[in-house]
């Protein structure tokens, strides 16, 4: 089983649809949580990191659910920019900050 | 502030040869980390240094891969007797702390002859 596996997309939505992604993680250990992006396999940059209450940024918001070991994305409103592969991420406290990848999700917003 | 900063973007190796990537992180960032993604996968964590230690190297390939982070200069990944199978995007990402965000740089991508 993956550490961190993602919906295998990939997703194809038109401008202004909501789209959601969905991720597992295996260890319970895992400590941090963050939601990358990556363009065309560029490096990833940070989205957004994810807390057990919930957390919004304009129109993203990421969910966490420790007890299903479940971590979730949606966006809203969704613009052609969105385009890219999404990366669910997380890291574990005794981990030394590694990073741990699941696939990645791409996402394609059509006119 | 400049970001992460990686060299060569590109290397072309032929089987046999050693390919050097380099990693500058951040100024004020003392722990890098590099990662790997082959053609079609995710990234995948290979080692994490700190000056002049390596911390985490459990998931570098046992032979022919190494690292370090010398006191003075970048990190460097250094493959030696490259085969096909090691082209990929490498990824050095860095951070003040070990439980900081980590910011990556453009990658290095190594194709093997």
């Amino acid at each position: 089983r993956k550490e961190v596996e993602q919906d295998p997309g990939p997703f194809n939505v038109p401008e202004g649809a909501t789209v959601a992604f969905n991720c597992t993680y295996s260890n319970s250990a895992s400590q941090s949580f963050f939601w990358y992006r990556q363009d065309c396999r560029k490096e990833p940059k940070l989205l957004m990191s994810v807390y057990s209450s919930g957390n919004e940024d304009g129109r993203f918001t990421a969910q966490l659910n420790r007890a299903s070991q479940y971590i979730s994305l949606l966006i809203r409103d969704s613009k052609l920019s969105d385009s890219a592969t999404y990366l669910c991420v997380v890291a574990g406290y005794n981990q030394g900050g590694k990073l741990i990848f699941g696939q990645g999700t791409e996402l394609s917003v059509k006119p | 502030n400049a970001g992460v900063m990686q060299n060569p973007r590109h290397l072309v190796r032929r089987r046999g040869q050693e390919a050097r990537l380099r990693c500058s992180p951040m100024k004020g960032h003392s722990h890098v980390y590099w990662y790997r993604q082959l053609p079609e996968e995710g990234l995948k964590f290979m080692v994490y240094l700190q000056k002049e230690n390596i911390i985490d190297e459990s998931g570098m390939p046992k032979e022919r891969f190494s690292a370090e982070f010398p006191k003075e200069g970048p990190s460097i990944l250094r493959i030696q007797q490259v085969v096909r199978g090691d082209s990929a995007a490498y990824f050095c990402a860095s951070s003040p702390g070990d439980q900081d965000t980590q910011y990556f740089g453009p990658g290095t991508r190594l194709t093997v002859l």
